[in-house]
Parts: C-alpha cells; structure tokens; sequence
C-alpha cells in the first residue's frame, strides 16, 4: 500500500542535540500523527495535528501540519538517551479513517 | 486514557498449526479496529480493517481465509492465522478507535509470532 515518505531512515546523534524529522505526502491529509516505537512494543502516539499551519508542541517535541497538507515534521530538542527508538508519521484522510505510515527515522542517542 | 490489551506478546508455534491473537479495548467501546503486521526494521503495513458485526475489508494482497478476522464485539477483535507458516513470522499489533475518538489511533503491544 502507499507509504509516506519519511526522512531520514536513521540518526546518530549526541545526546543534547536537536533532531528534526519530516514527511511528506504526493496527496493530501487532513490528519497528521506522529509516533514512537520501540523494541517489541506498539506505537505511542506523540502529537496529532488537525489543521494545516498548526504547530503543537509535547514537551521537548514540536510537531507542524503544513500549509499544503502534503508534509509535516516533527523537532525533538534537547535530546536524551531515553529518546531513542522509531519515529513514524502517519497521515489520515479522514477523521475515522485507516492510518497510512511513514517508514520510519530510528534515533540512536549517544550519551 | 484509552487503554488495548493485545495477548499474548510472544508465540512460537509448529508450521501447519493455527494461532489466534486477541486485541481488546479495557476502557471504551472499538467500533473499529485494524490489524497491522511489522517485519524487523520496516513499517507498519495495514493488513485489514474490521468493524464490529461485519466483515473485516482486508487489504490488496492480503488472504482473508489465511488471516481470519473476528470483531464480535465492541471490546474484542482476533487474529487468527490459520495454517501457519515460517512467512508468517512477524509482529502483529492492532489498534482501536471509538466513537469518541477522532485523535490518533491507540495500539496494542504488538505479537511476535514465531512460525518453527
């Protein structure tokens, strides 16, 4: 099935950097969905934005819907070892409809 | 906070033999649930969406009668993978929403299925 096209596949980055991760669709979402996986366990959801432009933040994360409901990225800033997992995005045409997924950003945080 | 249960975590059973995967919503009604099936490092790929008291819709590609879907009420739905075989290893996680919940999507822990 269609997939979203995540950037990128995969981080190495020192702990108390910034990461910044992003999607991006060829059609239009009217829900954006960001969530953490790690080993052996489902996906927690993070942040869900519902209109385009909007920017919400959970903590040390940010997350945009953009203008053209095509992309959204999510910022994580400070970043610490408890970080590190999956990232997906997942994007919903409509408000009860089936979720398609990005591929995924694995962080890796080095103390 | 909505809360799926999804049992049991981890099953290693004999090629041929069927296996059956339970995903329950504890706090609220799942008008919908959907099944998912992860290979190592990749995506979630949807596999089929099914509604409580009709008929899953499977998606392309994926066998209804080797994925048996049951969502017989509004808090259990079930997997069942009949006639297993080593392909079918994977991790398969589900997820619920209800009426109430137009956010994201909730998900189970996930199975690791192990097909000897």
């Amino acid at each position: 099935g269609q997939q979203l096209n995540q950037s990128p596949q995969s981080m190495f980055i020192q702990e108390g950097e910034d990461v910044s991760m992003n999607c991006t669709s060829s059609s239009i979402f009217n829900t954006w969905l960001w969530y953490k996986q790690e080993p052996g366990e489902g996906p927690v959801l993070l942040i869900a934005l519902y209109k385009a432009g909007e920017l919400t933040s959970n903590g040390r994360l940010t997350a945009q819907f953009g203008i053209t409901r095509k992309d959204s990225f999510l910022n994580i800033s400070a970043s610490i070892p408890s970080d590190v997992g999956i990232y997906f995005c997942a994007g919903r045409r409509t408000s009860y409809g089936k979720l398609t997924f990005g591929q995924g950003t694995i962080l890796t945080v080095h103390p | 906070g909505a809360v799926v249960s999804q049992h049991p975590s981890r099953v290693i059973c004999k090629s041929g033999t069927s296996v059956k995967i339970e995903c329950r919503s504890l706090d609220f009604q799942a008008t919908t649930m959907f099944w998912y099936r992860q290979f190592p490092k990749q995506s979630l790929m949807l596999m089929a969406t099914s509604n409580e008291g009709s008929k899953a819709t499977y998606e392309q590609g994926v066998e209804k009668d080797k994925f048996l879907i049951n969502h017989a009420s509004l808090t259990l739905s079930t997997l069942t993978v009949t006639s297993a075989h080593p392909e079918d290893s994977s991790f398969y996680i589900c997820s619920a929403r209800g009426n109430a919940t137009a956010s994201g999507y909730t998900f189970g822990s996930g199975t690791r299925l192990t097909v000897v």
